[in-house]
Protein backbone atom coordinates (compact mmCIF):
# COMPACT_ATOMS: atom_id res chain seq x y z
CA UNK A 1 0.00 0.00 0.00
CA UNK A 2 0.99 3.70 -0.43
CA UNK A 3 3.54 4.87 2.03
CA UNK A 4 4.82 8.33 2.71
CA UNK A 5 8.05 9.62 4.73
CA UNK A 6 8.98 12.99 5.57
CA UNK A 7 12.50 14.44 5.51
CA UNK A 8 14.43 17.05 6.36
CA UNK A 9 16.69 19.04 8.99
CA UNK A 10 15.40 19.30 12.44
CA UNK A 11 16.93 22.29 13.41
CA UNK A 12 16.01 25.50 11.61
CA UNK A 13 17.45 29.66 12.04
CA UNK A 14 15.26 32.14 12.62
CA UNK A 15 14.63 33.89 9.24
CA UNK A 16 15.75 31.26 7.53
CA UNK A 17 13.62 28.56 5.02
CA UNK A 18 12.70 25.37 6.10
CA UNK A 19 12.90 22.87 3.44
CA UNK A 20 10.62 19.13 3.63
CA UNK A 21 10.82 16.56 0.85
CA UNK A 22 7.74 13.85 0.96
CA UNK A 23 8.84 10.18 -0.35
CA UNK A 24 5.89 8.19 -1.56
CA UNK A 25 6.45 4.73 -2.29
CA UNK A 26 4.06 2.04 -2.77
CA UNK A 27 2.24 3.73 -5.44
CA UNK A 28 3.02 6.79 -8.09
CA UNK A 29 2.79 10.31 -6.90
CA UNK A 30 0.94 10.83 -10.47
CA UNK A 31 -2.21 8.94 -9.97
CA UNK A 32 -5.40 11.09 -11.11
CA UNK A 33 -7.75 11.63 -7.89
CA UNK A 34 -4.94 12.28 -4.98
CA UNK A 35 -3.33 15.62 -4.02
CA UNK A 36 -0.44 15.38 -2.27
CA UNK A 37 -0.61 17.68 1.44
CA UNK A 38 1.48 19.02 3.99
CA UNK A 39 -0.61 19.36 7.65
CA UNK A 40 1.84 20.57 10.67
CA UNK A 41 1.00 20.02 14.25
CA UNK A 42 2.27 22.62 17.10
CA UNK A 43 3.13 21.30 20.29
CA UNK A 44 0.32 19.95 21.69
CA UNK A 45 -1.90 21.36 19.56
CA UNK A 46 -4.20 20.64 17.09
CA UNK A 47 -3.47 19.88 13.01
CA UNK A 48 -3.03 22.65 10.45
CA UNK A 49 -3.63 22.24 6.97
CA UNK A 50 -0.61 23.79 5.03
CA UNK A 51 -1.36 23.36 1.45
CA UNK A 52 -1.08 20.76 -1.51
CA UNK A 53 0.18 20.15 -4.75
CA UNK A 54 -0.90 17.82 -7.85
CA UNK A 55 1.32 15.75 -9.44
CA UNK A 56 1.06 18.31 -12.71
CA UNK A 57 2.42 21.11 -10.40
CA UNK A 58 -1.00 22.72 -9.66
CA UNK A 59 -0.85 23.71 -5.71
CA UNK A 60 -3.01 25.48 -3.33
CA UNK A 61 -1.83 27.42 -0.31
CA UNK A 62 -3.54 27.91 3.08
CA UNK A 63 -3.84 32.01 2.41
CA UNK A 64 -2.15 32.87 6.55
CA UNK A 65 0.99 30.99 4.97
CA UNK A 66 1.06 31.91 1.00
CA UNK A 67 3.47 34.68 1.16
CA UNK A 68 6.09 32.24 2.58
CA UNK A 69 5.21 29.15 1.00
CA UNK A 70 6.56 26.86 -2.17
CA UNK A 71 5.95 23.44 -2.86
CA UNK A 72 7.28 21.24 -5.89
CA UNK A 73 6.71 18.23 -7.34
CA UNK A 74 9.07 15.31 -8.74
CA UNK A 75 7.45 12.85 -10.41
CA UNK A 76 10.38 11.12 -11.48
CA UNK A 77 11.21 10.81 -8.07
CA UNK A 78 8.24 10.09 -5.90
CA UNK A 79 8.50 13.05 -4.35
CA UNK A 80 7.09 16.45 -3.08
CA UNK A 81 8.59 19.19 -1.48
CA UNK A 82 7.49 21.91 0.98
CA UNK A 83 9.68 25.47 1.43
CA UNK A 84 8.70 27.91 4.06
CA UNK A 85 10.72 31.02 4.49
CA UNK A 86 11.26 33.44 7.09
CA UNK A 87 10.71 31.31 9.86
CA UNK A 88 10.14 32.18 13.70
CA UNK A 89 9.74 29.85 16.42
CA UNK A 90 6.19 30.03 15.76
CA UNK A 91 7.02 27.77 12.92
CA UNK A 92 8.11 24.85 15.37
CA UNK A 93 5.84 22.07 14.80
CA UNK A 94 5.87 18.31 13.61
CA UNK A 95 5.23 18.31 9.67
CA UNK A 96 3.09 15.70 8.31
CA UNK A 97 3.07 14.62 4.79
CA UNK A 98 -0.78 13.40 3.19
CA UNK A 99 -2.66 12.19 0.55
CA UNK A 100 -5.74 13.45 -0.12
CA UNK A 101 -8.55 11.89 -2.14
CA UNK A 102 -10.36 14.42 -4.29
CA UNK A 103 -13.13 14.76 -5.80
CA UNK A 104 -13.90 16.99 -9.03
CA UNK A 105 -17.42 18.76 -8.08
CA UNK A 106 -19.12 20.63 -10.95
CA UNK A 107 -17.48 23.32 -12.58
CA UNK A 108 -13.56 22.25 -11.45
CA UNK A 109 -14.97 22.62 -7.93
CA UNK A 110 -12.63 20.90 -6.18
CA UNK A 111 -13.38 18.97 -2.48
CA UNK A 112 -11.50 17.21 -0.22
CA UNK A 113 -12.85 14.02 0.36
CA UNK A 114 -10.20 12.18 2.86
CA UNK A 115 -6.84 12.46 3.98
CA UNK A 116 -5.16 8.78 3.62
CA UNK A 117 -2.21 7.73 4.46
CA UNK A 118 0.04 9.87 6.59
CA UNK A 119 3.45 10.15 7.51
CA UNK A 120 5.14 9.52 10.67
CA UNK A 121 5.56 13.48 10.89
CA UNK A 122 8.76 15.08 11.53
CA UNK A 123 9.47 17.79 13.91
CA UNK A 124 10.97 21.10 13.36
CA UNK A 125 12.18 23.29 15.97
CA UNK A 126 13.25 26.72 14.79
CA UNK A 127 15.75 27.84 17.11
CA UNK A 128 19.31 29.89 16.83
CA UNK B 1 -12.56 29.92 6.43
CA UNK B 2 -14.99 27.11 8.04
CA UNK B 3 -14.66 27.04 11.66
CA UNK B 4 -14.64 23.81 13.25
CA UNK B 5 -15.55 23.55 17.09
CA UNK B 6 -15.60 19.92 18.76
CA UNK B 7 -16.71 19.02 22.31
CA UNK B 8 -16.39 18.06 24.66
CA UNK B 9 -12.35 18.85 24.66
CA UNK B 10 -11.74 15.58 26.53
CA UNK B 11 -13.78 12.53 27.36
CA UNK B 12 -13.30 10.05 30.20
CA UNK B 13 -14.71 6.90 29.70
CA UNK B 14 -15.07 3.39 31.31
CA UNK B 15 -13.83 0.77 29.06
CA UNK B 16 -16.32 -1.03 27.53
CA UNK B 17 -18.95 2.09 27.93
CA UNK B 18 -19.99 4.59 24.85
CA UNK B 19 -18.11 7.86 23.79
CA UNK B 20 -19.52 10.61 21.75
CA UNK B 21 -17.73 13.86 20.62
CA UNK B 22 -19.57 16.66 18.86
CA UNK B 23 -18.13 18.64 16.05
CA UNK B 24 -20.25 22.02 14.82
CA UNK B 25 -19.02 23.79 11.77
CA UNK B 26 -19.32 27.64 11.21
CA UNK B 27 -21.44 27.40 7.91
CA UNK B 28 -22.90 24.39 6.32
CA UNK B 29 -20.36 21.60 5.07
CA UNK B 30 -23.36 20.33 2.43
CA UNK B 31 -21.17 20.87 -0.91
CA UNK B 32 -23.73 22.20 -3.92
CA UNK B 33 -23.31 18.31 -5.36
CA UNK B 34 -24.95 17.23 -2.82
CA UNK B 35 -22.36 15.22 -0.71
CA UNK B 36 -21.18 16.59 2.74
CA UNK B 37 -17.41 16.05 3.39
CA UNK B 38 -16.81 15.47 6.94
CA UNK B 39 -14.23 13.12 8.40
CA UNK B 40 -12.93 12.16 11.79
CA UNK B 41 -9.28 11.03 12.03
CA UNK B 42 -8.38 9.80 14.84
CA UNK B 43 -4.25 10.17 16.61
CA UNK B 44 -3.03 8.02 19.07
CA UNK B 45 -0.26 9.39 21.33
CA UNK B 46 3.06 9.57 19.05
CA UNK B 47 1.37 8.55 16.32
CA UNK B 48 0.75 10.36 13.37
CA UNK B 49 -3.76 11.31 12.54
CA UNK B 50 -5.34 7.66 11.19
CA UNK B 51 -9.14 8.28 8.68
CA UNK B 52 -11.73 6.61 10.56
CA UNK B 53 -14.85 8.46 8.87
CA UNK B 54 -15.19 10.14 5.55
CA UNK B 55 -18.14 12.02 4.37
CA UNK B 56 -20.22 12.29 7.94
CA UNK B 57 -20.80 8.09 8.39
CA UNK B 58 -18.43 6.31 5.42
CA UNK B 59 -16.08 3.80 7.32
CA UNK B 60 -12.31 3.77 5.85
CA UNK B 61 -11.52 0.19 5.22
CA UNK B 62 -10.09 -1.68 7.93
CA UNK B 63 -12.15 0.34 10.46
CA UNK B 64 -13.81 -1.57 13.22
CA UNK B 65 -17.38 -1.06 13.04
CA UNK B 66 -18.19 -0.06 16.81
CA UNK B 67 -16.72 3.59 15.27
CA UNK B 68 -19.68 5.79 13.42
CA UNK B 69 -20.53 8.73 12.73
CA UNK B 70 -23.84 10.96 11.93
CA UNK B 71 -25.23 14.23 11.66
CA UNK B 72 -25.93 16.87 8.97
CA UNK B 73 -25.34 20.43 8.18
CA UNK B 74 -23.33 22.01 10.78
CA UNK B 75 -23.76 19.47 13.54
CA UNK B 76 -21.89 15.91 13.36
CA UNK B 77 -21.24 13.27 15.80
CA UNK B 78 -18.40 10.56 16.28
CA UNK B 79 -19.84 7.52 18.44
CA UNK B 80 -17.54 4.70 19.81
CA UNK B 81 -20.40 1.86 20.82
CA UNK B 82 -17.98 0.60 23.31
CA UNK B 83 -14.50 1.60 24.32
CA UNK B 84 -11.26 -0.40 24.02
CA UNK B 85 -8.00 -0.02 25.54
CA UNK B 86 -6.63 1.24 22.06
CA UNK B 87 -9.07 3.75 21.10
CA UNK B 88 -7.23 5.83 23.46
CA UNK B 89 -6.14 9.51 21.75
CA UNK B 90 -7.40 12.39 20.18
CA UNK B 91 -9.85 12.40 17.79
CA UNK B 92 -10.40 15.34 15.10
CA UNK B 93 -13.19 16.30 12.97
CA UNK B 94 -12.02 17.83 9.58
CA UNK B 95 -14.04 19.57 6.70
CA UNK B 96 -13.24 19.26 3.11
CA UNK B 97 -16.17 21.05 1.69
CA UNK B 98 -14.37 24.19 0.94
CA UNK B 99 -10.57 25.06 1.07
CA UNK B 100 -8.79 26.20 3.13
CA UNK B 101 -9.30 22.85 4.69
CA UNK B 102 -9.69 23.14 8.54
CA UNK B 103 -9.33 20.86 11.42
CA UNK B 104 -11.63 20.99 15.00
CA UNK B 105 -9.50 21.67 17.90
CA UNK B 106 -9.86 18.06 19.10
CA UNK B 107 -10.99 16.23 21.70
CA UNK B 108 -8.95 13.76 24.06
CA UNK B 109 -10.43 10.30 24.97
CA UNK B 110 -9.36 8.91 27.96
CA UNK B 111 -10.27 5.83 30.06
CA UNK B 112 -11.33 6.80 34.08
Amino acid sequence: QVQLQESGPGLVKPSQTLSLTCTVSGGSISSDGYYWNWIRQHPGKGLEWIGYIYYSGNTYFNPSLKSRLTMSVDTSKNQFSLKLSSVTAADTAVYYCARLRIKISFGGVIVGNWFDPWGQGTLVTVSS
Amino acid sequence: DIVMTQTPLSSPVTLGQPASISCRSSQSLVHSDGDTYLSWLQQRPGQPPRLLIYKVSERFAGVPDRFSGSGAGTDFTLKISRVEPEDVGIYYCMQGTQFPLTFGGGTKVEIK
